[in-house]
C-alpha cells in the first residue's frame, strides 16, 4: 500500500512565503507530483519531480527527497488568488501514470 | 491546449437508477482516469484505462463499473444509485509519453445527488 501525509491546513499573509510538506510511504516510488485545486474547480497541475532536488517554476517550486520520502510545495510572493487547496501525489512504476493523491492542504491568504 | 470535458456539472438521481457519467478528452492521451472528490478524504481513484477496451480497478470500485470503446472517451456507470455515491466525480487524462505520464488533466467535474 502506500500512505501520504501533509498538513491540513495553512493560512499566510499577502506576500509571505509558504512551505507545503508531503511524506509518503510506497512500494515502487517512481514521482511526487502537485495539483491546486480552486473552489469549486477542476485540480490542475502544477509540477513533478522524479529526482531529487529543487524545481521551479515562476513563484512556485517543488522539491523532493528520494531518500527521506518527503517533498515540498513552497508558494513566494504569496496572492489571495493561490487561496486553494493543493495535493501531493505519488507515481508508483508497478502503474505507470497512476496517482495516489493525498487529502490535501487547505491554503488560505489573508491581505 | 488540452481539454476534457463531462457530459453533467450537475446530475439529480433516484436511487436505484442506472448512472451514466461521460468523459471526453481532445488530446489523443492513452490514459484516462475516473475520481471521486469527497470533502476531507482527496481524490479516490474509482477506475482507469491505459487503452482503448482495458479498464483497471482503482480504490474504490465497488458500485461501479466502465467502458472505454473509442481512446477519446471514458464512461462511469453507476448500476444501481445509492445515496453513499452522492459525490463529485472527476474524470481526467494524460499521455504515456516520457515524463509526461504524472502530468494528469481534469475536466470540471459531475456533481452528482442521489436521493
Amino acid at each position: 500500500g502506500q500512505s501520504l501525509e501533509q498538513p491540513s491546513e495553512v493560512t499566510a499573509v499577502e506576500g509571505a512565503i509558504v512551505q507545503i510538506n508531503c511524506t509518503y510511504q510506497t512500494s515502487g516510488f517512481y514521482g511526487l507530483s502537485w495539483y491546486q485545486q480552486h473552489d469549486g474547480g477542476a485540480p490542475t497541475f502544477l509540477s513533478y519531480n522524479a529526482l531529487d532536488g529543487l524545481e521551479e517554476t515562476g513563484r512556485f517550486s517543488s522539491f523532493l527527497s528520494r531518500s527521506d520520502s518527503y517533498g515540498y510545495l513552497l508558494l513566494q510572493e504569496l496572492q489571495m488568488k493561490d487561496s486553494a487547496s493543493y495535493f501531493c501525489a505519488v507515481g508508483r512504476g508497478s502503474t505507470l501514470g497512476r496517482l495516489y493523491f493525498g487529502r490535501g492542504t487547505q491554503l488560505t491568504v489573508w491581505p | 491546449d488540452v481539454k476534457v470535458t463531462q457530459s453533467s456539472r450537475y446530475l439529480v438521481k433516484r436511487t436505484g437508477e442506472k448512472v451514466f457519467l461521460e468523459c471526453v478528452q481532445d488530446m489523443d492521451h492513452e490514459n484516462m482516469f475516473w475520481y471521486r472528490q469527497d470533502p476531507g478524504l482527496g481524490l479516490r481513484l474509482i477506475y482507469f484505462s491505459y487503452d482503448v477496451k482495458m479498464k483497471e480497478k482503482g480504490d474504490i470500485p465497488e458500485g461501479y463499473s466502465v467502458s472505454r470503446e473509442k481512446k477519446e472517451r471514458f464512461s462511469l456507470i453507476l448500476e444501481s444509485a445509492s445515496t453513499n455515491q452522492t459525490s463529485m466525480y472527476l474524470c481526467a487524462s494524460s499521455s504515456q509519453a516520457g515524463g509526461r505520464t504524472y502530468e494528469q488533466y481534469f475536466g470540471p467535474g459531475t456533481r452528482l445527488t442521489v436521493t
